[in-house]
Order: C-alpha cells, then structure tokens, then sequence
C-alpha cells in the first residue's frame, strides 16, 4: 500500500495563476483533510471531507476550493493563487469521521507551494 | 475554540540525555490527545495518542506521555534521546464532539547533539 499520495511535490507559482493539488489514499478510508503548515503555527485544518460526496470547512478556508473526486481523491484548488498562500500543504485521511469515537489521521508527504 | 500551545520552539538536548516537550490545550470538555513526529522533507507521523483510560500512554521510539486533566497538560517524555530523534513535534487535540478534526500545537523542534 502506497498510503497516502500527493502531487506535486514542489510546485512555483506567480501571484493570480491557478493549480490543483493531487491526493489519493488506496486505505479505503471515509474522511480526508487538507491542512497547511507555516513556521510556528503548527498545520491548519483547510477543508475536510467526512464521507463521499461532503465537504466542510476548517480554520482557513479562504482562497481555497476542494472537490471529493470519490472516495480515493481529495483535491485543493487555488483559484488565484496569493503570497499569503505560500506554504507546505499536507494531505491526510482516516477510517472514520463521525462524532462518537476516533481514528487515527495519516498524512502524506507534503506539497512544498511558492507564490512569487 | 480548542487552543493547543507547546511552551518550547526548539529544544537542544544531548545524545542519551532525557527529554520532555510540553504541551497544554484550551479546554477541559472531553478531548482526544496525540504526538506527532515530523522529521526533515517528510509528512507527520503518529508517535501516540490518548484516547481514555491510564493517563499514561507508550507511543513508538520509546516515547511516553502523561495525559493530566486538571493541568489540560499532556508532556511527552523520552528517558535518552538518539540523533535521530531530531525532529519536530507536533500536539494535537481533538474535542470528542469535533470528530476527527484536529488543532495543532505550532511544534517543537528538537535538536539532538552528539
């Protein structure tokens, strides 16, 4: 099992222009999470996606749209990209989401964004 | 809102020295803990967590950490750290009416010295 993918790995980009980040889990689990991480502030959750065919939204949503292609893929869209959205971009995904008990997230390798 | 604060930005430590990373959160409401471990270029890894019963909880690599609710701490702890503990840490919680959403503590990086 490959666990959790992304792709890019590394990707640059000029202010205005727009991308979609890539991730798949092959662990046949419900929820999947967008999160991004800059220095001292730990990650921040961008959206979540619970089951197939929902989408909620986290701490920072802003600038950001997601799409849960099925149940495998979670993608991240910037529209029009913005310094402020220079980070490391973590995928994640659990067995479970719902309130009433607890499954353990599992991340992937982290997409490295530059916005010039 | 849960807040998660971990007290040290960065903690040198030497070889086979012990080594404890401080973690204390907002709220006292019935919560799920963990460590995460981030070592350089790569993803974070489940190092253990707290879900209910003993306050003290083993996780991988030899590390421990103790859940105490009146304090809302809950403080990893190595008794001798290797070179390759170098890595940043990362607490994270979760309200049991959350689901699986997490909130991170912004990370302790630790720097072992031969």
């Amino acid at each position: 099992n490959a666990g959790v993918t992304q792709t890019p790995k590394f990707q640059v980009l000029k202010t205005g222009q727009s991308m979609t980040l890539q991730c798949a889990q092959d662990m046949n689990h419900n929820s999947m999470y967008w999160y991004r991480q800059d220095p001292g502030m730990g990650l921040r959750l961008i959206y979540y996606s619970a089951s197939e065919g929902t989408t909620d939204k986290g701490e920072v949503p802003n600038g950001y749209n997601v799409s849960r292609l099925n149940k495998r893929e979670f993608s991240l869209r910037l529209e029009s990209a913005a310094p402020s959205q220079t980070s490391v971009y973590f995928c994640a995904s659990s067995e479970g989401g719902l309130a009433g008990g607890f499954y353990s997230q599992y991340f992937g390798p982290g997409t490295r964004l530059t916005v010039l | 809102a849960q807040s998660v604060t971990q007290l040290d930005s960065q903690v040198p430590v030497f070889e086979e020295a012990p080594v404890e990373l401080r973690c204390n959160y907002s709220s006292s409401v019935s919560v799920y803990l963990f460590w995460y471990v981030q070592y350089p270029n790569q993803g974070l890894q489940l190092l253990l967590k707290y879900l209910s019963g003993s306050t003290l909880v083993k996780g991988i690599n030899g590390f421990e950490a103790e859940f105490n609710k009146s304090q809302t701490s809950f403080h990893l702890r190595k008794p001798s750290v290797h070179i390759s503990d170098t890595a940043e840490y990362f607490c994270a919680v979760s309200d049991r009416a959350a689901g699986n959403k997490l909130t991170f503590g912004g990370g302790t990086r630790v720097l072992v010295k031969p």
